[in-house]
């Protein structure tokens, strides 16, 4: 299973568009890359998945470089709600998967 | 719709004691995992199952044992409990068709004294 490295910490203000990076360089051809958030006392929620270019959704973008070997989730106009712990993973797709998390990446929401 | 049900939420055990840890999932997914969070960490799998009547043991398997009771219930029991085992133990599931989705639970928070 590939390597992620992502921030351990980033800090936001109410409003402002928060990029958070994950470097995979070892990324295999047949993996995905997958977010996860993390708030208190809860167990993890998928936000986004992608293979390359950019994918969006309801709650963040995921923007993927030909080289697939990083990835940035963009979440747009965070509020303090958006406060939380986040979670870069790559493996290959379909059947069981054992995801490996890393320590992520604590987002702080200031208002 | 529960989705992935864990109980109990809080438990506190004295060293050496046993306890099981229950997880049910009502998606009719084949696949269910166990984890544990430590503080300040990420999540580490401790048994997964791939399918019903199948478990294998994933990052850190030692001082536990599971059960695939059904496609619905996986559970996870500690045999004779440590200070070490203290952690948030989550459960989680995926369906087949899903790339990397899993469905976690609400977790359960256990202290070993």
């Amino acid at each position: 299973l590939a390597k992620t490295t992502q921030p351990i910490s980033m800090d936001s203000y109410e409003g402002q568009e928060v990029n958070i990076t994950c470097s995979h360089n070892n990324i295999a051809t047949n993996d995905y890359i997958t977010w996860y958030q993390q708030f208190p006392s809860q167990g993890p929620r998928f936000i986004i998945q992608g293979y390359k270019t950019k994918v969006t959704n309801e709650v963040a973008s995921l923007f993927i470089p030909a080289d697939r070997k990083s990835s940035t989730l963009s979440l747009p106009r965070v509020s303090l709600s958006d406060t939380a712990v986040y979670y870069c993973l790559v493996a290959v797709s379909g059947g069981y998967n054992k995801l490996i998390f890393g320590a992520g990446t604590r987002l702080a929401v200031h208002p | 719709n529960a989705g992935v049900t864990q109980t109990p939420k809080f438990q506190v055990l004295k060293t050496g004691q046993s306890m099981t840890l229950q997880c049910a999932q009502d998606m009719n997914h084949n696949s269910m995992y166990w984890y544990r969070q430590d503080p300040g960490m990420g999540l580490r799998l401790i048994y997964y199952s791939a399918s019903e009547g199948t478990t294998d043991k994933g990052e850190v398997p030692n001082g536990y044992n599971v059960s695939r009771l059904n496609k619905r219930e996986f559970s996870l029991r500690l045999e004779s409990a440590a200070p070490s085992q203290t952690s948030v133990y989550f459960c989680a599931s995926n369906a087949p068709e899903d790339k990397n989705i899993q469905y976690f639970g609400a977790g359960t928070r256990l202290s070993v004294l």
